[in-house]
């Protein structure tokens, strides 16, 4: 048990349809994260979000858009996805300045 | 180049057997964690290690940080079907801060 929450944990999408990820934390954690996991590559750093800003995009498309509303809540908007987006996504949270990351158990994404 | 390198890639055991698997770079660490990642979920925390020369123990796991801080092992004692899943390494420098690189994995099978 991670306490950190993700839905939905299974997506099908068509390239035109808009959807949205979430991800809930119930650590008190003040930073969150949210990273690609595709078959045979190592996790993909894709957002930062640290006090509620956006501190790191690692060069994501826009067709991937985050929103923090608050500090325990992480949403990823999707629209016109490719197949190659494909992938498990997941959030992780942490206090800042401290190193250790606890993960959501993702979002399984297959875009059609 | 991956910054961090786990090897290998793929372990297959007998139940009853010893393992070890390795996470190594040419970087040096201001922390390392060790997460085990299930099918279809998310990697779970096992251990972190911050000082140079560090061992931890969890059980039938055992966890060193090398001296210089750039490499690190994990190695699993008499390893039981339920320690079969993804090993994931990741290391965080002082110039990245918070920032998690994680390593490519080791998938370990323990057969009954």
């Amino acid at each position: 048990e991670t306490g950190v929450t993700q839905t939905p944990r299974h997506l099908v999408m068509g390239m035109t349809n808009k959807k949205s990820l979430k991800c809930e934390q119930h650590l008190g954690h003040n930073a969150m994260y949210w990273y690609k996991q595709s078959a045979k590559k190592p996790l993909e750093l894709m957002f930062v979000y640290s006090l509620e800003e956006r501190v790191e995009n690692n060069s994501v498309p826009s067709r991937f858009s985050p929103e923090c509303p608050n500090s325990s809540h992480l949403f990823l908007h999707l629209h016109t996805l490719q197949p190659e987006d494909s992938a498990l996504y997941l959030c992780a949270s942490s206090q800042v300045l401290q190193d250790t990351q606890y993960f959501g158990p993702g979002t399984r994404l297959t875009v059609l | 180049t991956q910054l961090l390198e786990q090897s290998p890639q793929f372990l297959s055991i007998q139940e009853g057997e010893n393992l070890t698997v390795y996470c190594n770079s040419s970087s040096v660490f201001s922390s390392l964690q060790w997460y085990r990642q299930e099918p279809g979920e998310g990697p779970v925390l096992l251990v972190t290690v911050v000082t140079g020369g560090e061992v931890k123990k969890l059980k039938r796991l055992t966890f060193q940080f090398g001296d210089a801080r750039k490499d690190s092992s994990l190695h699993i004692t008499a390893a039981q079907p339920g320690d079969t899943g993804l090993y994931l390494c990741a290391g965080t420098t002082e110039a990245a801060g918070n920032k998690l690189t994680f390593g490519g994995g080791t998938r370990v099978l323990v057969k009954p």
